[in-house]
């Protein structure tokens, strides 16, 4: 079983609409949560971050997290063009004396006009 | 401008032919990582650097060695590369291992014929 599991997609939503993005987990003692996005030939770049359970809004993108179901998810409102990306849940662990980030394979998300 | 450095960004080279990729950042962090993403499979960590001198495995670390001399640089190093090191590379740093952003490079497309 993968550590982080995601649907490869691609996801693809009108434009104007929710996309909603999800990640699965496999380790219980994973403290801290992230969503990357990616652009095609361009390098990962954080756009939300969450630490306990519940719902975390910033602008039109809200994470959900719950630790029971070990499920995070993401929720993109009013999709645009320009939100077609590639979208990577990472996860970390303490790990002795570092803290390691396992990423999952990511989603790629197509809005279309 | 915070930034994360590599160097080249582009590689064709054969096997056997030993090479380096650069990676410097400075945002004065402790943290530096090196990832490399297939199609697939991800992005999967190859070496980590807590601070100087401090290197450490990660997931996929057979064929590569890495150094940490100057907290700045943390450079990849392929002694003997294989057409299955072919992939597109990554160098991270961040403040705090795992729970603070991880910033990344612009990435290195290396193959290997």
């Amino acid at each position: 079983q993968k550590e982080v599991e995601q649907n490869s997609g691609p996801l693809s939503v009108p434009e104007g609409a929710i996309a909603s993005l999800n990640c699965t987990y496999s380790d219980r003692v994973s403290q801290s949560f992230f969503w990357y996005r990616q652009y095609s030939g361009k390098s990962p770049e954080l756009i939300m971050s969450i630490y306990s359970n519940g719902d975390k809004e910033d602008g039109r993108f809200t994470a959900q997290l719950n630790k029971a179901s070990q499920y995070v998810s993401l929720l993109i409102r009013d999709s645009q063009p320009s939100d077609s990306a590639t979208y990577l849940c990472a996860v970390t662990a303490n790990t002795g004396t570092a803290s390691k980030l396992t990423f999952g394979t990511g989603t790629r998300l197509q809005v279309t006009l | 401008e915070a930034q994360v450095t590599q160097n080249p960004r582009y590689l064709i080279t054969v096997t056997g032919k030993k090479l380096t990729v650069t990676c410097s950042q400075n945002m004065n962090h402790e943290y530096m990582s090196w990832y490399r993403q297939d199609p697939g499979l991800g992005l999967r960590q190859i070496y980590y650097s807590m601070n100087v001198e401090v290197t450490d495995k990660g997931d996929v670390p057979e064929g590569y060695k890495v150094s940490r001399k100057e907290k700045r640089n943390f450079p990849l190093i392929l002694e003997s590369p294989s057409p299955n090191q072919t992939s597109l590379y990554f160098c991270a740093s961040s403040v705090l291992a795992g729970v603070q952003t991880q910033y990344f490079g612009p990435g290195t497309r290396l193959l290997v014929l």
